[in-house]
């Protein structure tokens, strides 16, 4: 168990549909990173936040977007979803921003959409 | 744009040694490298992670050279149980591709 969750685990939906992916990082964990793996396919990176704040930014497409609250934790949100954006969605946190910090992942949240 | 370049798939037996490398040409003075593994399903899970020379763990070895524009995992006496993918980010730049698959035969 890394101490990172994320809810749901499960996610099924239509095309066109809006979804929230929630995630809390480890305790004292201040950097929540989120990542999309389609089938087969490696982790693609898309936002990063540290402490409320947006840090970094991957591959996200407009039709996303997300937030760190003030209790650290996030959400993930995907609207207009479309059938290739099903995949597994994980979350991961690390204490900073140092290179040297290790991610630690969340159990994943995998979508699908119909 | 900085990358990480490795096998897309390795073959071992129980008890053998395996060595996995990886490139990373654009490496810049801050970055450390780490790998990951990962089962399907699951978040990929912290293994090892150095700066130069050679780092060793509990469960791995890491081998990275003086320029360090490469690193080179190793596995001793894998087992059915260390078939899992194989990433090998740098840390900087949260780039993890599509990974290394080690598939381990009895």
């Amino acid at each position: 168990d890394s101490g990172v969750t994320q809810t749901p685990k499960h996610l099924i939906t239509a095309t066109g549909q809006r979804v929230t992916l929630r995630c809390s990082p480890r305790s004292g964990d201040l950097s929540v990173y989120w990542y999309q793996q389609s089938l087969d396919q490696g982790l693609q990176f898309l936002i990063q936040y540290y402490n409320g704040e947006e840090r970094a930014k991957g591959n996200i497409l407009e039709r996303f977007s997300a937030q760190q609250f003030p209790d650290l934790h996030s959400e993930l949100n995907l609207s207009s979803l479309e059938l290739g954006d099903s995949a597994l969605y994980f979350c991961a946190s690390s204490r900073g921003l140092a290179a040297d910090n290790e991610q630690f992942f969340g159990p994943g949240t995998r979508l699908t959409v119909l | 744009l900085a990358k990480t370049t490795q096998p897309i798939s390795m073959d071992s037996y129980e008890g053998q040694e395996v060595n996995i490398t990886c490139s990373h040409n654009n490496i810049a003075t801050n970055d450390y490298i780490t790998w990951y593994q990962q089962f399907p399903s699951q978040g990929p899970r912290f293994i090892i992670q150095g700066y130069k020379t050679k780092v060793t763990n509990e469960v791995a070895s890491l081998f990275i050279p003086a320029d360090r524009k490469s690193s080179t995992l190793s596995l001793p006496r894998v087992s059915l149980s260390d078939t899992a993918v194989y990433y090998c980010p740098i840390t900087d730049k949260l780039i993890f591709g599509t990974g290394t698959r080690l598939q381990v035969f009895p």
